[in-house]
């Protein structure tokens, strides 16, 4: 069947560098991608998303870009602070209702 | 603006009992949905709704039942709780050009 996965469970950045999380998906047909991030104890929180006829959106700190050819997404942070330390998802789905989410991405942001 | 609520926030059962997780949105948004995350992994669609009176199925649907009588309200019926659905459950409403809203939780136990 179709999943969404990411490449690594956990990144540990320096606090000031800039991240990046990635994502794969495999469902050709989705054309609205979205990332949460979400901090412990917590519901899922709106980051950015990005619909299938644009391949860079940027937001406050947070660059998605989508590379449709490899069927690949990712998240950029600028100058991340220890308040970006949480878990990130990918979510694929169809005409702006996302249906499929990845396992996560832990982020930690050391000193 | 209260966004998604989800109500209890926290509960314990004993196998074998049923329970409804209520759920409430306030942006009248069309779709609405049911999550729930496990340790370690990521959030798999139980049920969805795109809208009053229509449902379906979603990853995950055995021993889940929803209604979708209003289209503020969309509660999830737990109908002999097991072990199995100790999980922390999500519901989400969604603006097609917005993504979704996620609500802070409920976590069940079923001892």
């Amino acid at each position: 069947g179709e999943s969404v996965g990411l490449h690594l469970p956990t990144l540990s950045v320096q606090e000031g560098d800039n991240s990046i999380i990635n994502c794969a998906y495999s469902n050709s047909a989705s054309d609205y991608f979205i990332w949460y991030k979400q901090e412990s104890g917590k519901g899922p929180q709106f980051i950015i998303d990005i619909r299938s006829n644009m391949d860079k959106r940027q937001g406050q700190r947070v660059t998605v870009l989508l590379n449709k050819t490899v069927k690949h997404l990712s998240l950029q942070i600028a100058a991340t602070q220890p308040g970006d330390s949480a878990v990130y998802f990918c979510a694929e789905g169809h005409s702006g209702y996302a249906l499929n989410f990845g396992k996560g991405t832990s982020l930690l942001v050391t000193p | 603006n209260a966004g998604v609520t989800q109500t209890p926030k926290f509960q314990v059962l004993k196998t074998g009992q049923s329970m409804t997780l209520q759920c409430a949105q306030d942006m009248n948004h069309e779709y609405m949905s049911w999550y729930r995350q496990d340790p370690g992994m990521g959030l798999r669609l139980i049920h969805y709704s795109v809208g009053a009176g229509i449902t379906d199925q979603g990853e995950v649907p055995n021993g889940y039942n929803v209604s979708r009588s209003t289209t503020e309200d969309f509660p999830l019926r737990l109908l002999s709780a097991a072990p199995s659905q100790t999980s922390v459950y999500f519901c989400a409403s969604s603006d097609r050009d917005r993504g979704y809203t996620f609500g802070s939780g409920t976590r069940l136990t079923v001892v």
